[in-house]
């Protein structure tokens, strides 16, 4: 089975302050892991991923997140927070395996990030 | 702009109807998703398709049904719709629906029953 836990509902930034959006998630295989953004009234839009490369990933919009298998965590961040990052994000985990398409995907629950002028 | 197309993008009914939501996916992409989204059950998967087939199920309600035609473009069905069938719906597509591809998002159809 395999979960995926934001620890934050809610996260409020300073502009210009740095970022972090928490997420753990238990799996009993290798996971592929991903972050989602949700601007207000569109859909998703892959922010960034990690298939069992290198553990710091990159992604758009100066994005980055660490893959910490110790800690089974998986913790976006970015160095200053721009206006324009307001929006909902998502912490999602799938299964490694040729048993199915990203049916295997589980979404966590959304971390909603405010942006302070 | 994703490449999802997702029609309607906005529709009201009433109780006990039936609506379809459609959703033409990606060029080049055979897998089609579709999405649930609401406030108190977040993003949960419905029923996953690749090159016309049924692929996968997650938590899709026996009143509900989905197909994907030839020319790739999918189709959800909801019937005797309730309240609480209100929501956001979502497709998605991706190349080859393996579970390490980015999925791209439509814009969604915002359900609402009266």
């Amino acid at each position: 089975a395999q979960s995926v836990t934001q620890l934050d509902s809610h996260v409020s930034v300073s502009e210009g302050t740095p970022v972090l959006l928490r997420c753990n998630y238990s799996s009993s295989y290798s996971p592929s892991l991903f972050w989602y953004v949700q601007h207000p009234n569109k859909g998703l839009q892959l922010l960034l991923k990690y298939t069992s490369a290198a553990t710091l990933v990159k992604g758009i919009n100066g994005f980055e997140a660490e893959f910490k298998k110790s800690e089974t965590s998986f913790h976006l961040t970015k160095p200053s927070a721009h206006m324009s990052d307001a929006a909902e994000y998502f912490c999602v985990v799938s299964l490694f395996s040729w048993a199915g398409g990203a049916d295997g995907l589980t979404f966590g629950k959304g971390t909603h990030l405010i942006i302070q002028p | 702009d994703s490449g999802v197309t997702q029609t309607p993008k906005h529709l009201i009914t009433a109780t006990g109807q039936r609506v379809t939501l459609r959703c033409s996916p990606r060029s080049g992409d055979l897998s089609v998703y579709w999405y649930q989204q609401s406030l108190d059950q977040g993003l949960q998967f419905l029923i996953q398709y690749y090159n016309g087939e049924e692929r996968a199920k997650g938590n899709i309600l026996e009143r509900f049904s989905a197909q994907q035609f030839p020319d790739l473009h999918s189709e959800l069905n909801l019937s005797s719709l309730e309240l609480g069938d209100s929501a956001l719906y979502f497709c998605a597509s991706s190349e080859a629906g393996l579970v390490s591809e980015e999925l791209f998002f439509g814009e969604g159809s915002r359900l609402t029953v009266l």
